[in-house]
């Protein structure tokens, strides 16, 4: 299985303020996926970052609220913008390989 | 919509006291259903895939199944370590990206000594 890395593990910011979260994976991967995992709720796609095309978007996210990266195969970057404390939460990458395997997550907290 | 969920919210459990986690599930059509185990502070880790009614997979004291409508993840002779809480997601054939999961809250077993 993939080996998913995730840059911070975890951060405290300031409402107004932007993050941005890393991913990276040790094997070339087509599709990546960006998750949310907010407290008491279950784990919800944000969007899917794929290889030299846009990021597409799940109802209710926006690109100008988290706008993502992959400028190549093994990795990719999720900034949560205009940060609310509502933004607080666990964001995991996944990428898929013959399963989809998920990144340890990156813990935020808006104040 | 898909729609998956998850009962009991919580479980207690002694060690060796056999019990089964529930997945209820709602899809148009099902490519997969999907369990993981996730511990504190870590990503959800795959257990098991299964794509079709009457499909089981077995792994150390786990074992899904699966129905139409719901999908069961029996424990037997649970330890202290199958503590985490228990994820189910489906994957289906209506609209979106053809790889997304949609999961329920989750079962939070914990195994006393």
């Amino acid at each position: 299985s993939a080996v998913i890395s995730q840059k911070p593990s975890r951060d405290i910011c300031q409402r107004g303020t932007s993050l941005t979260i890393q991913c990276q994976v040790d094997s070339q991967v087509t599709m990546m996926f960006w998750y949310r995992q907010q407290p008491g709720q279950s784990l919800t796609l944000i969007a899917t970052a794929n290889q030299g095309s846009e990021a597409t978007y799940e109802s209710g996210f926006v690109i100008d609220k988290f706008p993502i990266s992959r400028p190549n195969l093994t990795f990719s970057t999720l900034t949560v913008s205009n940060m609310s404390p509502e933004d607080s939460s666990i964001y995991l990458c996944s990428v898929v390989q013959h399963q989809q395997f998920f990144g340890p997550g990156t813990r935020l907290t808006v104040l | 919509e898909d729609q998956v969920t998850q009962s009991p919210e919580a479980l207690r459990l002694q060690e060796g006291e056999s019990s089964s986690l529930n997945c209820s599930y709602t899809v148009s059509g099902l490519r997969g259903l999907f369990w993981y185990r996730q511990d504190p502070g870590k990503g959800p880790e795959f257990l098991f895939t299964l794509y079709s009614a009457g499909e089981e997979k077995e792994k150390e004291r786990l074992k899904a199944t699966l129905t139409k409508k719901e999908s069961f993840l029996h424990i037997t002779a649970p330890k202290p370590e199958d503590s985490a809480t228990y994820l189910c997601a489906v994957q289906g054939t209506s609209g979106g990206s053809n790889y997304k999961l949609t999961f329920g809250k989750g079962t939070l077993l914990t195994v006393n000594p």
